[in-house]
């Protein structure tokens, strides 16, 4: 399984665009990069999964270079109620591993008003 | 649709007893995990058991384990409890056999060992 580098904390503003970057250097062929977000006491939530180039849903972007060695994972126009752990992970999502995740330290986002 | 059910959620017991802490997954989800997490370690993977069995493993010693009954619903026992066992258990389901799927978690069960 991949190790993943991400900044242990970044601070914002409401309303910034917020970009979390991700290091994953031994990424393997088979690997997807998930995104989860966690809220103090709370279980994490899925954010958002690519493999490739960029994927986008109603809460986040994620864009991936060519070479997959990094991610980031883009949070547009960020509100107070956004301060949260992020946790980047990567790792092979095949069918029988799909309960099985590795997280790193997380980046803990503080958004300030 | 229900989310994930955790029971209690929070437990507190003593040195040497033992625990056992209650999952139900999402209705129609066979896949379930258990993971830990301590300000000191971050999140770790316990366990994860699909359709009653238990298909991967993470690396924690013999005094943690695990099951899952036929309507999916599973139970994490800690035996022989340390103070280190303190923290947050969560439980996560999925369908469980599709690739790349998300996980949804529970709240969790805030375990204190005193």
């Amino acid at each position: 399984l991949a190790k993943t580098t991400q900044p242990i904390s970044m601070d914002s503003y409401e309303g910034q665009e917020v970009n979390i970057t991700c290091s994953h250097n031994n990424i393997a062929t088979n690997d997807y990069i998930t995104w989860y977000q966690q809220f103090p006491s709370q279980g994490p939530r899925f954010i958002i999964q690519g493999y490739k180039t960029k994927v986008t849903n109603e809460v986040a972007s994620l864009f991936i270079p060519a070479d997959r060695k990094s991610s980031t994972l883009s949070l547009p126009r960020v509100s107070l109620s956004d301060t949260a752990v992020y946790y980047c992970l990567v790792g092979d999502a095949g069918s029988s591993n799909t309960g099985k995740l590795i997280f790193g330290q997380g980046t803990t986002l503080q958004v300030k008003p | 649709k229900a989310g994930v059910t955790q029971t209690p959620r929070y437990l507190i017991k003593t040195r040497g007893q033992q625990v056992t802490l209650s999952c139900s997954p999402i209705s129609g989800h066979r896949s379930v995990s258990w993971y830990q997490q301590t300000p000191g370690q971050g999140l770790q993977f316990l366990f994860e058991y699909f359709s009653e069995t238990q298909r991967n493993k993470g690396n924690f010693p013999g005094r943690f384990s695990g099951r899952q009954f036929s309507n999916s619903r599973s139970e994490m026992n800690v035996s022989t409890l340390e103070l280190g066992d303190s923290a947050l258990y969560l439980c996560a389901s999925s369908l469980g056999d599709r690739e790349g799927e998300k996980l949804f978690f529970g709240s969790g069960t805030q375990l204190s060992v005193l």
